[in-house]
């Protein structure tokens, strides 16, 4: 049962571009919608996060938009640059269940920046 | 300041054999966390843990066991290991389940 499906399952964007990654999920407690950036080698680094009581968050470059009633959060990489190659997780919790508010991952979207 | 530091980085096994995998964070924080990362599949959650004494069973446990004497570590044992559990294994720590994951390196695990 996959609770947080993402996709594109691969994007590739020129440099200048905006990167759009989608993830929708089923249940609906989730209440915190966090987006990992992940480089060859290395482990998943928190990029952005969102809360259920705003439709939008943007930090620089980054911005993620949030529909409730859709059930979805998406992230936007404006002026995408070579350096934003990378994969990317969304994920979810569900903070109202205390001790069980475990991080549920998508299946990650590998971003390529082409010049 | 390390974050949270796993050991080891890499090991080659062979099918049947044993080994534990450390995770060690020097954040104080109270949520722990084992997931594997294999192609297509994301990240999925092996084990977790709430609290120093405090284990749960995530999305796929079975052939995996861990234990949290300390809050600082959190261990995660392979009792017979078998190929399929040749995979990426990363551990995570968080003051609440809620709130940033921060990420160890990974294990870079291979059973043949």
């Amino acid at each position: 049962q996959q609770q947080v499906k993402q996709s594109p399952q691969s994007l590739i964007v020129q440099k200048g571009g905006i990167s759009i990654i989608n993830c929708a999920y089923e249940n609906t407690a989730f209440d915190y919608f966090p987006w990992y950036q992940q480089f060859p080698g290395k482990g998943p680094a928190l990029l952005i996060a969102i809360r259920p009581d705003v439709s939008e968050k943007k930090e620089g470059r980054f911005t993620i938009s949030f529909n409730k009633s859709a059930k979805q959060f998406s992230l936007h990489i404006m002026d995408s640059q070579p350096g934003d190659s990378a994969t990317y997780f969304c994920a979810a919790s569900d903070g109202s269940n205390f001790g069980n508010e475990k991080l549920t991952f998508g299946t990650g979207t590998r971003l390529t920046i082409i010049p | 300041n390390a974050g949270v530091t796993q050991t080891p980085k890499f090991r080659v096994l062979k099918t049947g054999q044993s080994m534990t995998l450390l995770c060690a964070q020097d954040m104080n924080h109270e949520y722990m966390y084992w997931y594997r990362q294999d192609p297509g599949m994301g990240l999925r959650l092996i084990h977790y843990s709430v609290g120093e004494g405090t284990t749960a069973k995530g999305e796929v446990p079975d052939g995996y066991n861990v234990s949290r004497l300390k809050k600082q570590n959190f261990l995660l044992g392979l009792e017979s290991a078998a190929p399929s559990q040749t995979s990426v294994y990363f551990c995570a720590s968080s003051f609440q389940g809620n709130t940033e994951a921060f990420f160890g390196q990974g294990t870079r695990l291979t059973v043949v």
